[in-house]
């Protein structure tokens, strides 16, 4: 098993411009989540789903969207990057209640 | 609004020490709780899981309580090594919401 993967590991984008970052786990969870660690606020909480199809909003969801197509993946998309989106970006997933495995995080910088 | 603090935020301490690390949580109502370590510029490795139902779970020199009543958990750490410098984060899971504490940094001191 690959486990949770995600792409890229490093982006630079400038102002107003969108992206996607991209998440896969091979292990058939049901959730997924998506985080993002900046120095002195800890990893906060984004968006998540419990299944395909669901998604629901974190603690920062403003700014970003996502979608679950499939029970494999859960891309996050920024529509107009701000600098203020420059952070780590961690993706995670785990079965029902059960413990969360995180893939190795996108480090993204907006200038 | 389910709220997670760790202290201290930063602890040091000579190699073959016991330690504990803290986390406190403001909503009991809670799905289970994790520990993590993380490594500089690395991403998360799970330690422990705890379900609400159980108070405490053991990997090798890792033990890990859970108190929900009072909202604490701890992650206790045996004869400690250079190795286990890194920091640690504990999250909940409540209502499919995974709230994280900042972490405690821990450096050990060969």
């Amino acid at each position: 098993n690959a486990g949770v993967t995600q792409t890229p590991k490093f982006q630079v984008l400038k102002t107003g411009q969108s992206m996607t970052l991209q998440c896969a786990q091979d292990m058939n969870h049901e959730y997924m989540s998506w985080y993002r660690q900046d120095p002195g606020m800890g990893l906060r909480l984004i968006h998540y789903s419990v299944g395909a199809g669901i998604t629901d909003q974190g603690e920062v969801p403003n700014g970003y969207n996502v979608s679950r197509s499939t029970t494999e993946d859960f891309p996050l998309r920024l529509l107009s990057a701000a600098p203020s989106q420059t952070s780590v970006y961690f993706c995670a997933s785990s079965p029902w209640t059960g413990a969360q495995y995180f893939g190795p995080g996108t480090r993204l910088t907006v200038l | 609004k389910q709220e997670v603090t760790q202290i201290p935020a930063a602890l040091s301490v000579p190699e073959g020490e016991n330690l504990v690390l803290n986390c406190s949580f403001t909503d009991s109502a809670i799905y289970n709780l994790q520990w993590f370590r993380q490594d500089p510029g690395k991403g998360l490795t799970s330690l422990l899981l705890i379900q609400s139902s159980q108070r405490e779970q053991t990997s090798g020199r890792l033990n890990a309580s859970l108190d929900k009543s009072s909202g604490r958990s701890t992650l206790y750490i045996a004869a400690s090594q250079p190795g286990d410098s890194a920091t640690y984060l504990c999250a909940v899971n409540r209502d499919d919401k995974i709230i994280f504490g900042k972490g405690t940094r821990l450096h050990i001191l060969p």
